[in-house]
């Protein structure tokens, strides 16, 4: 069981580039949540997708970001544009069910934005 | 709303116990808590429900106050590896899908 997937580890963009980072959950988990951290900080909840479908999006920024998860193939945090405010470290968990049953995460995209 | 938790920050000596606190000032119905070491992804340690329930793992426990809205994690007999800064997460529901982390607390032991 390889766990969560993430790539890459490491993404260098310049300001105004697009960025996509990629999540392959864990097998048999069908629950999908994208989380971004700063320095210091704690994880902020982005995004919750289930297949093909957003379930919740209230934590994404309006404007530029947007998160998908074909039928077929990994989960897929899209930043258009992007800003040095969007450099952070980006996590993807899956759950087999709700969040009662824990997360896993994923090893994380670190985004730096030069 | 975000959970708060103390201390920030707590250095320990090898074999000493430490607690860790995570206070909402909303109702829970689950709290759960993880661990990350630096670079590297959290790591799911375990999760308590509302029922008030403790739980173990190894020399890790935890306990869930549904009335005061707090859940402790206690380690105890720390050992090099429990290094890494501790989170724990809220949900407010019974079908809750997002987790509200906290900032963390960073433990480091020592020799």
């Amino acid at each position: 069981n390889a766990g969560v997937m993430q790539n890459p580890r490491h993404l260098v963009r310049r300001r105004g580039q697009e960025a996509r980072l990629r999540c392959s959950p864990m097998k048999g988990h069908s629950h999908v949540y994208w989380y971004r951290q700063l320095p210091e900080e704690g994880l902020k909840f982005m995004v919750y997708l289930q297949k093909e479908n957003i379930i919740d999006e209230s934590g994404m920024p309006k404007e530029r970001f947007s998160a998908e998860f074909p039928k077929e193939g990994p989960s897929i945090l899209r930043i258009q544009q992007v800003v040095r405010g969007d450099s952070a470290a980006y996590f993807c968990a899956s759950s087999p069910y709700s969040s009662n049953y824990g997360y896993t995460f994923g090893s994380g995209t670190r985004l730096t934005v030069v | 709303q975000q959970p708060v938790q103390s201390p920030q920050a707590v250095i320990l000596r090898e074999g000493e116990d430490a607690v860790i606190n995570c206070s909402s000032s909303k109702a829970l119905y689950s709290v759960h808590w993880y661990r990350q070491k630096h670079g590297e992804a959290p790591v799911f340690l375990m999760i308590l429900l509302k029922g008030g329930e403790q739980k173990g793992h190894e020399k890790i426990s935890a306990s869930f106050n549904e009335k005061k809205q707090q859940s402790s994690l206690y380690l105890t007999a720390s050992q090099l590896s429990y290094s890494g800064t501790y989170f724990c997460g809220t949900a407010s529901g019974a079908g809750s899908y997002q987790l509200t982390f906290g900032k963390g607390t960073k433990l480091s032991v020592i020799p």
